[in-house]
C-alpha cells in the first residue's frame, strides 16, 4: 500500500485478555518499528525489526509483550492478559533502510483501551 | 533528567502569528533532529529533518539546531489554523544502524482564526 497500515484502529479489550495488533509496513521497507504513546507521555520505543529479525526489542516493558514479523513484511505485536496500565496507542512505523537517521513513516496507531 | 525536554504547553496563537516551538536534550550524540505534526488520532507525519547544527526552511517552517546549546527550534510563520496539531520532536545518533528515535512529549499548538 501507499502508506503504513495498521489494524484495528480501536480496541477495546477486557482485563486478562490478550490482544494481536497488526502493521502491514509500506512495500519495500525493511525496517519496522513499533512504538507506544500513552495520554501525556511521548512516543516509547518498543522494538526494532529489520527483516524477520529483531536485534532490538528492548523497549517492551514486560514479558506479557510479544512481537513477531514473517516474510519480511507484516508484523503483529501481542500483548498477552492485558492490563489497564496498556492502554495507550500503539505505532507501528518502518523505513526504507535501517540507517541512522533514515525517514521513518508512522502508520495511524491502534488505539487500545483495557476497560 | 529526561533525554529529550519539551513544553507540553497547550500554546495558544492568533492566525498568521508567528510560532517558535522548541526542545532541549541531554545527549550529545544525537545528530539527526526531526519535527513531526500530530493531528488528533493520527499517527506522526514527518515535517522536517535536519542533520547536525545550522537551519533548514521549507516553505512556512524552519527548523533550527544548536548543538552547543543542546536546543533545537521549529518556526512556523504565518500560522494557520490548519496548523493546529501537536508537534513533537525527536532525535537519533549516528552509527546505530537503525533509526531509533528519541522524542520529546509533544507541544500542543491551537491556531485560533
Amino acid at each position: 500500500g501507499a502508506g503504513v497500515s495498521q489494524s484495528p484502529s480501536n480496541k477495546v479489550t477486557e482485563k486478562g485478555k490478550d490482544v494481536e495488533l497488526r502493521c502491514d509496513p509500506i512495500s519495500g521497507h525493511t525496517a519496522l518499528y513499533w512504538y507506544r504513546q500513552s495520554l501525556g507521555q511521548g512516543l516509547e520505543f518498543l522494538i526494532y525489526f529489520q527483516g524477520n529479525s529483531a536485534p532490538d526489542k528492548s523497549g517492551l516493558p514486560s514479558d506479557r509483550f510479544s512481537a513477531e514479523r514473517t516474510g519480511g513484511s507484516v508484523s503483529t505485536l501481542t500483548i498477552q492478559r492485558t492490563q489497564q496500565e496498556d492502554s495507550a496507542v500503539y505505532l507501528c512505523a518502518s523505513s526504507l533502510i535501517p540507517e541512522s537517521g533514515n525517514t521513518i513513516y508512522f502508520g495511524e496507531g491502534s488505539w487500545l483501551t483495557v476497560v | 533528567q529526561k533525554e529529550v525536554e519539551q513544553d507540553p504547553g497547550p500554546l495558544s496563537v492568533p492566525e498568521g502569528a508567528i510560532v517558535s516551538l522548541n526542545c532541549t536534550y541531554s545527549n550529545s550524540a544525537f545528530q539527526y533532529f526531526m519535527w513531526y505534526r500530530q493531528y488528533s488520532r493520527k499517527g506522526p507525519e514527518l515535517l522536517m529533518y535536519t542533520y547536525s547544527s545550522g537551519n533548514k526552511e521549507d516553505g512556512r517552517f524552519t527548523a533550527q539546531v544548536d548543538k552547543s546549546s543542546k536546543y533545537i527550534s521549529l518556526f512556523i510563520r504565518d500560522s494557520q489554523p490548519s496548523d493546529s496539531a501537536t508537534y513533537l520532536c525527536a532525535m537519533s545518533v549516528v552509527g546505530s544502524g537503525y533509526s531509533t528515535l528519541t522524542f520529546g512529549k509533544g507541544t500542543m499548538l491551537l491556531v485560533s482564526p
